[in-house]
């Protein structure tokens, strides 16, 4: 069966630090990937996506960049974090464009 | 613009009280609506997918029906175990690749 993996779960950074988060699946080839922004009081909200290696479409303009160096390994990075970047950002994975996402369980990101 | 709307926000029920939680949705061609279900501290677990208007889906004590306009997420004599906030989502044909979520309604059961 399928698996997905996130870390850190939860992640304390000042102001003006870079990031990187992590995001892999077992047991699937070529998944299309997700990364979402979950905002306290708001909805899901996509940040990028990817169907294949090297492949990024984003969103939504912001302070973050997305990469996919190997088929079920997906990143989200910064170069400088803003306090605005705190949230809850979660990962997901789908065999194809029309079928269900699944999400992993997310990383907790308080920026200080 | 895709927009999906929850209702209620909040809702408390005793175990056993069955109710339905509501998700309203626009959509420029709608491809599907997912239901999803998320724990405190943890990523949606997927539920139901819903293409067409009529279709229903069901899983223990849920089941999740689809209009034009609409879907219902119906418990049934609810146990505190599906206490979660429950989240709708939308996929339009163009931009498929992107899921519209609502702002979820959070259930609470009590025993």
């Amino acid at each position: 069966s399928q698996t997905i993996h996130q870390w850190p779960a939860t992640l304390v950074q000042p102001v003006g630090s870079p990031l990187s988060l992590e995001c892999t699946v077992e047991g699937t080839s070529n998944p299309n990937l997700y990364w979402y922004r979950q905002a306290a009081g708001r909805g899901l909200q996509l940040l990028f996506y990817s169907v294949g290696i090297g492949q990024i479409s984003s969103e939504v303009p912001q302070n973050l960049s997305a990469s996919r160096p190997q088929d079920r390994q997906f990143i989200l990075s910064s170069k400088k974090l803003l306090l605005s970047d705190s949230g809850f950002y979660l990962c997901a994975w789908s065999i194809s464009t029309y079928q269900p996402q699944h999400f992993g369980d997310g990383t907790r990101l308080s920026i200080l | 613009e895709d927009q999906v709307t929850q209702s209620p926000e909040a809702l408390r029920l005793q175990e056993g009280e069955s109710s339905s939680l509501n998700c309203s949705y626009t959509v420029s061609g709608l491809r599907g609506l997912f239901w999803y279900r998320q724990d405190p501290g943890k990523g949606p677990e997927f539920l139901f997918t819903l293409y067409s208007a009529g279709e229903e889906k069901e899983k223990e004590r849920l089941k999740a029906t689809l209009t034009k306009k609409e879907s219902f997420l119906h418990i049934t004599a609810p146990k505190p175990e599906d206490s979660a906030t429950y989240l709708c989502a939308v996929q339009a044909s163009q931009g498929a690749q992107k899921l519209v979520f609502g702002q979820g309604t959070r259930l609470t059961i009590n025993p």
